[in-house]
């Protein structure tokens, strides 16, 4: 069964300042979700990523896969204010369509 | 537009009382989802299902149930034999039939609070 595991859990960042947010799972996984909460709301999708070398960007925030590693990361640059949210990974296995969340990382960045 | 849409946006309920969640989506997607999620606290899986007319438990599903008579509908019902429900539910989709979505959607959640 597919287990996720994110670190670190909370991420306090002064702006300007860059860090990656860690996705670590179990078992093959056919595809790895990256995913925005704000406070009270529901879950924005950011990336999808399918296969092993995969790397997205989208401004500040960068995603990639190693499916060796069994690793996704978050990177992000030049930290502002308005990224201040907590940030999920999914992993979602192929076989029976479960889709699996991390615990979520809080960031929280600071002027 | 597509998406998912979920109702109400805020309920309550007596103690003792079931009560049912909405989630409806015109994505054409296969499988659809239930999550919860407590202050402060991840997504855990109540309830998914991969087609019509089968679903599978997820890690939480004591004192829930659905159905999945069509493609487009998955409603919860939180029953009376859930103990503790006053939480945020978050209903998703994901992939359709041909394989060629990839992204799981979500809804805008329902907030459930026991008065």
């Amino acid at each position: 069964e597919l287990k996720v595991e994110q670190n670190p859990l909370f991420l306090s960042m002064q702006e300007g300042k860059n860090y990656t947010i860690y996705c670590n799972y179990s078992t093959t996984s056919d595809r790895l979700y990256w995913y925005r909460q704000d406070p009270g709301k529901s879950l924005e999708s950011l990336f999808v990523l399918l296969s092993n070398g995969a790397v997205k960007q989208e401004g500040r925030l960068m995603a990639s896969l190693d499916t060796k590693a069994r690793l996704s990361t978050l990177h992000i640059t030049a930290a502002v204010h308005d990224l201040s949210a907590t940030y999920f990974c999914a992993g979602l296995q192929g076989s029976n369509y479960k889709l699996t969340f991390g615990k979520g990382t809080l960031l929280t960045v600071n002027p | 537009d597509g998406g998912i849409t979920q109702s109400p946006k805020y309920l309550f309920r007596k103690e003792g009382q079931n009560v049912t969640l909405s989630c409806e989506q015109n994505l054409n997607h296969d499988a659809m989802y239930w999550y919860r999620q407590d202050p402060g606290q991840g997504l855990r899986l109540i309830y998914y299902s991969q087609i019509v007319n089968d679903f599978q438990k997820g890690d939480i599903a004591e004192g829930y149930s659905v159905s999945r008579e069509k493609k487009e509908s998955f409603p919860l019902t939180v029953t009376s034999a859930q103990k503790n429900p006053t939480a945020f539910y978050l209903c998703a989709s994901s992939i359709d039939g041909a394989g060629l979505n990839t992204e799981a959607f979500f809804g805008q959640g329902t907030r459930l609070t026991v008065v």
